[in-house]
Parts: structure tokens; C-alpha cells; sequence
């Protein structure tokens, strides 16, 4: 079946430490995105690609970094620079030409804490 | 059935109530709306969309209206049941492949 595959599920990060999410689709979709979403709070956009090689900054991106050498993949790194990283974080995928529907698919989600 | 006239983050109704959410959006460009439902602990999920050439799209026990003149969007959800207790997002977008921007979200909570 084709998806959106986010992994780990929880994950724990020490102070000073960079951690990497990962984020694989097998959708063929082109653009792909990250989102960070705190308790009871609506959904933040930290990074999106519509290409593979190409990126662009959301609304909060400082603290974070991201790359898309390949279609389907789009792992999102969490600096130590991020001063509050502890959040439930999202990735997402949709088709970006000629679609009829152009919604994200989302994975299932990765809950970092700062331990 | 419980309405709200403005958006409000939370929402309680009883099981078989119509329920409908509401949600403002932010761009008048915006020409695709659509409608999440997230679980606890889990991804959005895709509920139905609609594109602003339409008013009203029904789906299954759902309907989306969309009022484009004071850009307001709802969701109608036909005899709610526990299963639909979820936070409901609405979220718009202007071009495929651009990010979608979402609304705060509303806590739809339903009693037995």
C-alpha cells in the first residue's frame, strides 16, 4: 500500500544533542513538507520541498535543518540551536501538477521530548 | 444539533446530534479548502475537500459549505458518534504543491 512513513515514533534527545527524523512516501509525490505542532496548538510549518535539491523555509524554521536528494525522502535534522524541541512533529506529502486533489497525505507522527 | 456561529476551539454534543464546525480562512486566492480529523496521537487524517467553483460537497454523513463572500468554511457531520471525537482542522490552499495553511483547529467531543 502506498503511504507516508514517519519513524521513530518517540524519540528522546538529550541537551546539546542533534536529532534526525525521518520521513519516506511511496506516493510519487513531488512536494513534501514538516510541520511541528505543540499541545493543543494548530500546525506550524517548519520546512517544504517541491523538488528534489530544493527547499524553503515556513514560519519556524530556525533551529531546524532538511534535505531532499531523493524523491521520497525528506528527513528533518533538529538542531541543537532549537531551544524548545520537545512537540509532536508531522510530515506530509502531495501531488503538485495538474492534480484534481492537491491535500497532504500525513504520516503518523514522531512525539520528541528533551530529556 | 449543536452549531457555533465563530470559531471556537472546543465542541460537546451528544451521540446523534448534527454537529458542525466552523472555520475562517485567511486568503481570498485561496481556491481549495479541505478538512482534517486528527486523533490523539496520530497523523490528520483526509475527511473532504472542496474547491471555491463549489458551495456545498456532500460526503458520507459529511458536508462541506464554503462562503466565499465573508470566507468562511464549515463542517457538518450527520448523527455524531464517539468515534468522531477528534480535533477538526480546516486548512486552504491557492496553488498545488504550495503548503497549506491550516486553521487552530476545533475539539469535538461526544458523549454516549
Amino acid at each position: 500500500d502506498g503511504g507516508i512513513t514517519q519513524s521513530p515514533k518517540y524519540l528522546f534527545r538529550k541537551e546539546g544533542q542533534n536529532v534526525t527524523l525521518s520521513c519516506e512516501q511511496n506516493l510519487n509525490h513531488d512536494a513534501m513538507y514538516w510541520y511541528r505542532q505543540d499541545p493543543g496548538q494548530g500546525l506550524r510549518l517548519i520546512y517544504y520541498s517541491q523538488i528534489v535539491n530544493d527547499f524553503q523555509k515556513g514560519d519556524i524554521a530556525e533551529g531546524y535543518s532538511v534535505s531532499r536528494e531523493k524523491k521520497e525522502s525528506f528527513p528533518l535534522t533538529v538542531t541543537s540551536a532549537q531551544k524548545n524541541p520537545t512537540a509532536f512533529y508531522l510530515c506530509a506529502s502531495s501531488t503538485r501538477q495538474g492534480a484534481v486533489s492537491y491535500g497532504y497525505t500525513f504520516g503518523s507522527g514522531t512525539r520528541l521530548t528533551v530529556v | 444539533g449543536e452549531s457555533v456561529g465563530l470559531h471556537l476551539p472546543t465542541l460537546s454534543v451528544q451521540e446523534g446530534d448534527n454537529s458542525i464546525i466552523n472555520c475562517a480562512y485567511s486568503n481570498s486566492a485561496s481556491d481549495y479548502f479541505i478538512w482534517y480529523k486528527q486523533e490523539s496521537g496520530k497523523g490528520p487524517q483526509f475527511i473532504i475537500d472542496i474547491r471555491s467553483n463549489m458551495d456545498k460537497r456532500q460526503g458520507q454523513r459529511v458536508t462541506v459549505l464554503l462562503n466565499k463572500t465573508v470566507k468562511h468554511l464549515s463542517l457538518q457531520i450527520a448523527a455524531t458518534q464517539p468515534g468522531d471525537s477528534a480535533v477538526y482542522f480546516c486548512a486552504e490552499s491557492f496553488q498545488a504543491g504550495t503548503a497549506l495553511i491550516f486553521g487552530k483547529g476545533t475539539t469535538l467531543s461526544v458523549s454516549s
